[in-house]
Parts: structure tokens; sequence; C-alpha cells
């Protein structure tokens, strides 16, 4: 079974301009979270999507977005980069999280967003 | 808030060394616990997962404690290896899928 993918894994973009990362998680996972990961503030939750729809958020600004598909790929999408935007960006992916804490989250390679 | 303390920050150790990673939370309302081991520049790898009603689980050479109550997780790893080297992660489940991760142990396992 092919585990999570993350694209593109390298990505350099400018101050100003935003970005699109994708997650395509395990075959029959339901849920994908994202988070950040930093040298300074380590592993941060952004957001949470299950059976499309967001259920938990985490404390990042407006300009970070997502959104979840049918086939539950989902895409994270930050406006107006910062240079603090620069980080690791992590998707993981569960079957049902709602199961009563026995679902593992697989994680994928990341995305390395570095913002000029 | 929950907050998620790992100790020690690193650890150099000779190979076939038993060791304890610890973990702390400071809030014992928690779907489950999970140990990651990240190799430099990479995911996450789960090693494993206790859910909130159980004591422990084990893996191989791994042994993951969990005790609500007093808010700490361990991590023993038998026999190290140099191939162990990498940063530990500990994470408390708090909903759904959201996880509260620790700054990590960096264990060198060294030959």
């Amino acid at each position: 079974k092919a585990g999570v993918t993350q694209t593109p894994r390298y990505l350099i973009k400018t101050r100003g301009q935003q970005v699109t990362l994708s997650c395509s998680p395990i075959s029959g996972h339901r849920s994908v979270s994202w988070y950040q990961q930093t040298p300074g503030q380590g592993l941060q939750f952004l957001f949470e999507y299950f059976s499309e729809t967001q259920r938990n958020k985490g404390n990042f600004p407006g300009r970070f977005s997502g959104r979840q598909f049918s086939n539950s790929r989902s895409e994270m999408n930050v406006s107006t980069l910062e240079l603090g935007d620069s980080a690791l960006y992590l998707c993981a992916s569960s079957l049902s999280p709602y199961s009563g804490g026995e679902e593992t989250q697989y994680f994928g390679p990341g995305t390395r967003l570095l913002v000029l | 808030k929950q907050e998620v303390t790992q100790i020690p920050a690193a650890l150099s150790v000779p190979e076939g060394e038993n060791l304890v990673l610890n973990c702390s939370f400071t809030d014992s309302a928690i779907y489950n616990l999970q140990w990651f081991r990240q190799d430099p520049g990479k995911g996450l790898t789960s090693l494993l997962l206790i859910q909130s009603s159980q004591r422990e689980q084990t893996s191989g050479r791994l042994n993951a404690s969990l005790d609500k109550s007093s808010g700490r997780s361990t991590l023993y790893i038998a026999a190290s290896q140099p191939g162990d080297s990498a940063t530990y992660l500990c994470a408390v489940g708090i909903s759904g899928s959201r996880l509260t991760f620790g700054e990590g142990t960096q264990l060198t396992v060294n030959p």
C-alpha cells in the first residue's frame, strides 16, 4: 500500500506570493491533517479535514487555508507569504480519528518551503 | 492549553546501551499518545501508539508506557544500535486527529 505522498517536495517563493501544497493520503484514509515544522516552534498543528469538512483548526492566521476533496486528497494554501512561513509542511492521514483514539497517524515526507 | 515536554533534549550513548526517553504533558484528557521518530529532513515515522485506556505498548526493542494520572510517558529502547539515531517525538492526541507535539529528543548512538 502506498504511503502518504506530498507534492511538491521543495518550493522556493518570494514574499507576497501564494503557494498551494498537495497531500494524497493512504488509500482508504479519510482524515488528513497538516502541520508546520520550524526549528524555533517545532511541530504545530494547522488544521484537520475529515470527509471534506474542516474539523479542527490550529492557531494560525487566515492566510493559511485548506480543503479536502471527495477522494480525500487535500490541499493547503498560504497567501501573501512571509519570511516566517519558511518551514517543512507535513501532512498526516488516518483511517478515522473518531474511533476512540486507536488510529495511528501516518505522515508524508513533507514539503520544504523557502520564502525569500 | 496542552503542553508537551520531552527530556532530555539530546542524548548520546554507546551502542548496546538501554535507554529511556521521557515525555510529560499538562492535561490528562487525552485520546492517545504516540511516539514518532524523525530522521534529518524527513517526515515522521510512527513507532508506537498507546490509547488512553492502555498502560503500555511494545514493538520489538521498543516499549512505551503511559501514566495519564501523572501526565507522563516513557519510551524504552533496548540494546540501542547506530540505526536508532534520530529525533524522537512524543505527541498527545487531544481531539480527532489533532496532535500536540513535544520538542523532541535527539538521540545519537555511537558505534
